[in-house]
């Protein structure tokens, strides 16, 4: 079974704060992303990788950056956290490039930023 | 405009019976994919079926299937003999196939809140 884990279930900052919230997943899949979960919006994506050092923005990037400096592992940075960046975050990663492949998510992370 | 739409924010259903959850899409990308994840309260999503835009049966999943009416961009999910531990957040959702093949995000409905009653 793949697995995808993501570092805390639950976190707590403060306003402008540097966070990262971390990612790693066991199967080798070339692609990652992170998402946020908000109530009544669903989920929308913030940022993906199809490959270490790559990145792609996806809807909402603003006010966060990624890194992917191994295969398994894709970090969301939260450069300096504020309020609305309240949310629950989920990490998910596929296999390569055929469209028919799920993506996988993690436990995800419910970040408060007081 | 959006891209999935899902118009039932919540259902109740009893025990036993068989559900639909529906997901309208909006896309002029001929090739997509059409997935269904569940959420339970403990926060993991969890994949459920999918559907590809050009496979000519519906997909079945033990007990989910999907009813796809390609004409009419619809991909209701149906879950036969409903169960307590049915009860949960259900999220449609769709990659296009597009300029960026399977790497691009799946685009998501809002969800549907299904509670199973006994």
């Amino acid at each position: 079974d793949v697995k995808v884990t993501q570092s805390s279930r639950y976190l707590v900052k403060r306003t402008g704060e540097k966070v990262f919230l971390e990612c790693v997943q066991d199967m080798d899949h070339e692609n990652m992303f992170w998402y946020r979960q908000d109530p009544g919006l669903g989920l929308r994506l913030i940022y993906f990788s199809y490959d270490v050092k790559m990145k792609e923005k996806g809807d909402i990037p603003e006010g966060y950056s990624v890194s992917r400096e191994k295969k398994e592992r894709f970090s969301l940075i939260l450069e300096s956290a504020s309020t609305n960046q309240t949310s629950m975050y989920l990490c998910a990663s596929s296999r390569t490039m055929s469209g028919n492949q799920p993506q996988h998510f993690g436990d995800g992370t419910r970040l408060s930023i007081l | 405009a959006q891209k999935i739409t899902q118009t039932q924010p919540g259902m109740f259903v009893q025990e036993k019976e068989a559900v639909t959850l529906d997901c309208t899409y909006d896309t002029s990308d001929p090739s997509y994919g059409l997935f269904w994840y569940k959420q339970p309260s403990s926060g993991e999503m969890i994949f459920l079926i999918y559907q590809g835009s050009y496979d000519q049966q519906n997909a079945t999943e033990g007990r989910y299937s999907l009813n796809f009416q390609k004409a009419r961009k619809s991909a209701n999910l149906v879950i036969s003999a409903s169960q307590l531990g049915d009860s949960a957040m259900y999220f449609c959702a769709m990659r296009e196939a597009g300029t960026g093949g399977g790497a691009d995000g799946l685009t998501f409905g809002k969800g549907t809140h299904l509670i199973i009653q006994p």
